[in-house]
């Protein structure tokens, strides 16, 4: 079946290093890719996206990368801090514009964990 | 002023009895959904209404009944809860083809 998967579970890092967390995808009719971070207790939060005629999208401290011909995806947080400490989760959307009304699929989740 | 909001934040009861959960959500949006994370974190879609209609319905257990009233409510009853129900429920929103927000969770857990 499809899937979006994640490549590392767990990620520890020093506070103010650049952290990566990756992501694999297998289905070839993705078009639409969202992060999320999930911190203890709490539901999933936005973080970035990327549609497929993208490479590269930025935000603040955050950046993602799409490689269409691996479906791969990573997301690079610049500076990380404690706060950055959490589940991180890739998502996909086949079709996003089409009729796929939102069923995300998410992958595994890595958990990082940034030490001060 | 909390744009997705579940209750109740936790949910402790016996196998067999029925519960309700009750989703809302003041963003606008036309479409709402449930999904369940297990114990390892895993998230998956159950359901999912687009202008109170279903539109996504996962194989999911028939004991599992959403219910939409309106565009910003989205319920979820279950009937005679079983220990695998056991679990983080969230409700979503978005406009379709949008990220979605999601509520913080309604802890499950049957004893």
């Amino acid at each position: 079946g499809e899937s979006v998967g994640l490549h590392l579970p767990t990620l520890s890092v020093q506070e103010g290093d650049n952290s990566i967390i990756n992501c694999a995808y297998s289905n070839s009719a993705s078009d639409y890719f969202i992060w999320y971070k999930q911190e203890s207790g709490k539901g999933p939060q936005f973080i970035i996206d990327i549609r497929s005629n993208m490479d590269k999208r930025q935000g603040q401290r955050v950046t993602v990368l799409l490689n269409k011909t691996v479906k791969h995806l990573s997301l690079q947080i610049a500076a990380t801090q404690p706060g950055d400490s959490a589940v991180y989760f890739c998502a996909d959307y086949p079709n996003a514009g089409g009729t796929s009304y939102g069923k995300l699929t998410f992958g595994q989740g890595t958990i990082l964990t940034v030490h001060p | 002023d909390t744009a997705v909001s579940q209750t109740p934040k936790y949910l402790v009861t016996q196998m067999g009895n029925d519960k309700s959960i009750k989703c809302e959500q003041n963003l606008g949006h036309d479409t709402m959904y449930w999904y369940k994370q297990d114990s390892k974190k895993f998230l998956k879609i159950m359901f999912s209404y687009n202008n109170k209609e279903l539109i996504i319905n996962e194989t999911v257990p028939n004991r599992f009944s959403p219910k939409s009233p309106d565009k910003a409510h989205l319920n979820l009853h279950i009937n005679s809860l079983e220990l695998g129900d056991s679990a983080v429920y969230f409700c979503a929103s978005s406009h379709s083809g949008q990220p979605q927000h999601f509520g913080d969770g309604t802890r499950l857990s049957i004893l």
